[in-house]
């Protein structure tokens, strides 16, 4: 059965403060890991897809990793828009369903 | 393109009560799902249609049916809602052609059942 872990549950962090949010994941065959973004009351934004480990991919303040065990989600100076909850699903090769995390809150105060 | 679209928006049921929510996208994906979120739990799979024609069970199938209408539109029905489906639906879709796996979410369904 497809675990994923997301730690921490919560995060605080000062604008310009740059930290990681960690995607631990058990999958018998990786399809694809995916990060999402949602913010309160709103459905799930995608961001970014990873295949194989060692793949990166980056969009404006955050870098996503991924190694055979777990994705980091890197933020970068971060800006109070950034706080979302920020979520990390899997993909089995042999289908097209996602398995989720429970998501890391992010707060990013001014 | 408006995406994938869910109607209504928000929803109070009596235990007992039938309700059927609606999906639609205009992406032309071929696979759609219907997803649960609560506190704590995160994100769980209810049903799938991995292309027209065809749906399958997904983590928490219990108390509902799903029927794809056509490419474009997938519904959830609850039969006889209980209070614990008292929850925030999204229906969401997906190309589902590699490398285009990627699922895109409706807005939300919040449905309380007292």
């Amino acid at each position: 059965e497809d675990q994923v872990t997301q730690s921490p549950e919560a995060l605080r962090l000062q604008e310009g403060e740059s930290s990681s949010l960690n995607c631990s994941y058990t999958v018998s065959g990786l399809r694809g890991l995916f990060w999402y973004r949602q913010d309160p009351g709103k459905g799930p934004e995608f961001l970014f897809t990873l295949y194989s480990a060692g793949e990166e991919k980056e969009k404006e303040r955050l870098k996503a990793t991924l190694t055979k065990k777990e994705s980091f989600l890197h933020i970068t100076a971060p800006k109070p828009e950034d706080s979302a909850t920020y979520l990390c699903a899997v993909q089995e090769t042999s289908g097209s369903r996602l398995t989720f995390g429970e998501g890391t809150q992010l707060t990013v105060n001014p | 393109n408006a995406g994938v679209t869910q109607t209504p928006k928000f929803q109070v049921l009596k235990t007992g009560q039938s309700m059927t929510l609606q999906c639609a996208q205009d992406m032309n994906h071929n696979s759609m799902y219907w997803y649960r979120q609560d506190p704590g739990m995160g994100l769980r799979l209810i049903y799938y249609s991995a292309s027209e024609g065809t749906t399958d069970k997904g983590e928490v199938p219990n108390g509902y049916n799903v029927s794809r209408l056509n490419k474009r539109e997938f519904s959830l029905r609850l039969e006889s809602a209980a209070p614990s489906q008292t929850s925030v639906y999204f229906c969401a879709s997906s190309l589902y052609r590699p490398p285009y796996n990627e699922q895109f979410f409706g807005p939300g369904t919040r449905l309380t059942v007292l």
